[in-house]
């Protein structure tokens, strides 16, 4: 059964350092969000993105977020200089086109930051 | 304002007894979805079911169903004949009217576990 990966899945960091999580859409999706999840707190939209650009993001996506799909199947999430509140479970998910439903999400790459 | 709410923060079960996991939702959109996703220890975040506000039937999956109660504004989750593997957390969001609009609101979630 197709499914969206994630790499890494744990990645512990300094503050202030740059970080990329990586996934891997299904391939026939056309639509790629990010979330994240605080320990213990509620899943948060981060940003969509279409047709290779962003078509939403949230207030927490800020300057430091930055996203892109470089080679038509990575989808990475960069932090440009992570902060202590940066700490959370990141997930990757897509769908098809069409508002069908089914958003398919990754196992999470766990981020810490120290 | 879009809302979800679910108001149990925990469950004990009886294995293979039938689960109901509450969930009520808030909103103005005239379209709207309303997905099930269950979280293990482990993290992962796995897909349940999804229902369309305009779908004429309550979606199933297996031993999952959605109780959609679209004048209440509710749409609980029944895990029939629960397992062990069940014990998980449970999280009910909501996506907007737009196509692209799968910012999602989500529930606080409700931690289940299966005694047997």
């Amino acid at each position: 059964e197709p499914e969206v990966t994630q790499t890494p899945s744990h990645q512990v960091t300094q503050m202030g350092q740059e970080v990329i999580l990586r996934c891997v859409p299904i391939s026939n999706h056309l639509y790629f969000y990010w979330y994240r999840q605080i320990l213990g707190q509620k899943v948060e939209f981060l940003v969509s993105f279409y047709n290779n650009e962003i078509s939403e993001k949230s207030e927490i996506f800020d300057d430091q977020f930055s996203v892109e799909r470089p080679d038509g199947s990575n989808f990475t999430l960069k932090i440009r200089s992570t902060k202590l509140e940066d700490s959370a479970m990141y997930f990757c998910a897509s769908r098809v086109q069409g508002a069908s439903g089914e958003l398919f999400f990754g196992e999470g790459s766990r981020l810490t930051v120290l | 304002a879009q809302k979800i709410t679910q108001t149990q923060p925990g469950m004990f079960v009886q294995e293979k007894e039938a689960v109901t996991l509450d969930c009520t939702y808030d909103t103005s959109d005239p379209s709207y979805g309303l997905f099930w996703y269950k979280q293990p220890s482990s993290g992962e975040m796995i897909f349940l079911i999804y229902q369309g506000s305009y779908d004429q039937q309550n979606a199933t999956e297996g031993r999952y169903s959605l109780n959609f109660q679209k004048a209440r504004k509710s749409a609980n989750l029944v895990i029939s004949a629960s397992q062990l593997g069940d014990s998980a957390m449970y999280f009910c969001a909501m996506r907007g009217s737009r196509d692209s609009n799968y910012q999602l609101i989500w529930g606080a979630g409700t931690k289940l576990i299966i005694k047997p």
